[in-house]
């Protein structure tokens, strides 16, 4: 069973600028969420998507933004770009709804703004 | 479900064991956690406990959790020059919704 997967790997971008980073969940799970990672701050969360929806979001500004598709794949969005946002950004898919909510991640986006 | 600590770093001989602690702060978690990230990677799960468990084994790891003092750890037998990595300990904080509370992470530098 393939893992989650996200694209692309690298990405450099300048400030002011947007990106979008795509992520394609395990087979089967329904549920996505996205996760910024910093020296800094740590893991951080940013939303969760499930059937469409997003049903949770963390504390991040609105250029920060996702959505997910009928098959499940979701793609976030940064718009306006900023030196802060350089970070490695992942994405973990769950089976879902279900109190014991396993995620299972992918390898990530790592992110560089200059 | 906002406050997990971990120790930083760690180091530990080959063949010792190795012990990772975390404490976490809300009570109504559910579940909690311990993943692995190796460098350049994402998160790879190792293990989970449910939080009415006090201990579970699955192969050279041993997760014991003290539910009364909110402390977690995480016991690697045996530790292996590919056991370096970093591991993060989460809970759930009760619900879920895609949503894991981290803690800092634990360095583990295996000498051989």
């Amino acid at each position: 069973k393939a893992g989650v997967t996200q694209t692309p790997r690298y990405l450099i971008k300048t400030r002011g600028q947007q990106v979008t980073l795509s992520c394609s969940p395990i087979s089967g799970h329904r549920s996505v969420s996205w996760y910024q990672q910093t020296p800094g701050q740590g893991l951080q969360f940013l939303f969760e998507y499930f059937s469409e929806t997003q049903r949770n979001k963390g504390n991040f500004p609105g250029r920060f933004s996702g959505r997910q598709f009928s098959n499940s794949r979701s793609e976030m969005n940064v718009s306006t770009l900023e030196l802060g946002d350089s970070a490695l950004y992942l994405c973990a898919s769950s089976l879902a709804p279900d109190v014991n909510e396993k995620l299972f991640f992918g390898s990530g986006t790592q992110l560089s703004v200059l | 479900g906002e406050d997990v600590e971990q120790s930083l770093f760690l180091s530990v001989r080959e063949g010792d064991s190795s012990v990772i602690n975390c404490t976490y702060t809300d009570s109504s978690s559910t579940y909690l956690y311990w993943y692995k990230q190796e460098p350049g990677a994402g998160l790879q799960l190792l293990t989970y406990i449910f939080s009415n468990m006090d201990m579970k084994q699955d192969q050279r790891l041993t997760v014991l959790l003290n539910k009364k003092d909110k402390h977690l750890s995480l016991r690697i037998a045996d530790t292996q020059t590919g056991d370096s990595a970093i591991y993060f300990c989460a809970e759930n904080g009760g619900s879920t919704l895609g949503r894991l509370y981290f803690g800092r992470g634990t360095q583990l530098t295996v000498w051989p």
